[in-house]
């Protein structure tokens, strides 16, 4: 069964340094990854997602993720963070022909002033 | 505008006392799920239903029902049975994934704003 782990639960960083939040999987089978956002009190937003192709994914908000299919990771980030970016973010996988999509616990990004 | 609209946004409920959660998707979308949101816990996939009158437990269904009526709602009702059920729902629907798996854009989740449940 697949599953996923976020390797931080709160990463702290400057406004306009880089920043990037690990994501890692285990599956035996074909998988696509997603990252979605979370602001407080709100549904969750879709960032970016790998299904195949290019293995450098461009999400929205300038951010991007890796896929790397060797390290089972699949990594977001940012060259430049901004105040907005404060918030939640989750990694997830699909496994081929599933109906389902597995959660990570979530990454929570502190933009420091 | 298409979207999934969930209600109420907060929610308190007695203890002991049934409750019904709404989601409504315009989207035209057959699937829909229901997650359960705690801190530090991520989502946890509580009942999804990929047809009308029909669904399926997910990992974390013991204290709660759902019905799947129509294509546009998915309504969850969390029993007496729940034993912790203060949290935040989280209700999303999704194209089902083609033969191909989920290969086009649409096959995304797309979420609600959530209800946030308090049990008093």
């Amino acid at each position: 069964a697949q599953s996923v782990t976020q390797l931080d639960s709160q990463v702290p960083v400057f406004e306009e340094a880089p920043v990037e939040l690990r994501c890692n999987y285990s599956s035996s089978v074909s998988v696509y990854l997603f990252w979605y956002v979370q602001y407080p009190n709100q549904g969750l937003q879709l960032l970016l997602k790998y299904l195949s192709g290019s293995t450098l994914v461009k999400g929205i908000n300038g951010f991007e993720a890796e896929f790397n299919k060797s390290q089972t990771s699949f990594h977001l980030r940012k060259p430049s963070v901004h105040i907005s970016d404060t918030a939640e973010y989750f990694c997830a996988v699909s496994e081929w022909r599933d109906d389902k999509i597995i959660f990570g616990k979530g990454t929570r990004l502190h933009i420091l002033p | 505008d298409g979207g999934i609209t969930q209600s109420p946004k907060y929610l308190f409920r007695k203890e002991g006392q049934n409750v019904t959660l709404s989601c409504e998707q315009n989207l035209n979308h057959d699937a829909m799920y229901w997650y359960r949101q705690d801190p530090g816990q991520g989502l946890r996939l509580i009942y999804y239903s990929q047809i009308v009158n029909d669904f399926q437990k997910g990992d974390i269904a013991e204290g709660y029902s759902v019905s799947r009526e129509k294509k546009e709602s998915f309504p969850l009702t969390v029993t007496s049975a729940q034993k912790n059920p203060t949290a935040f729902y989280l209700c999303a629907s999704s194209p089902p994934p083609g033969l191909a798996g989920p290969a086009s854009s649409t096959d995304t989740q797309y979420f609600g704003p959530g209800t946030r449940l308090t049990v008093l």
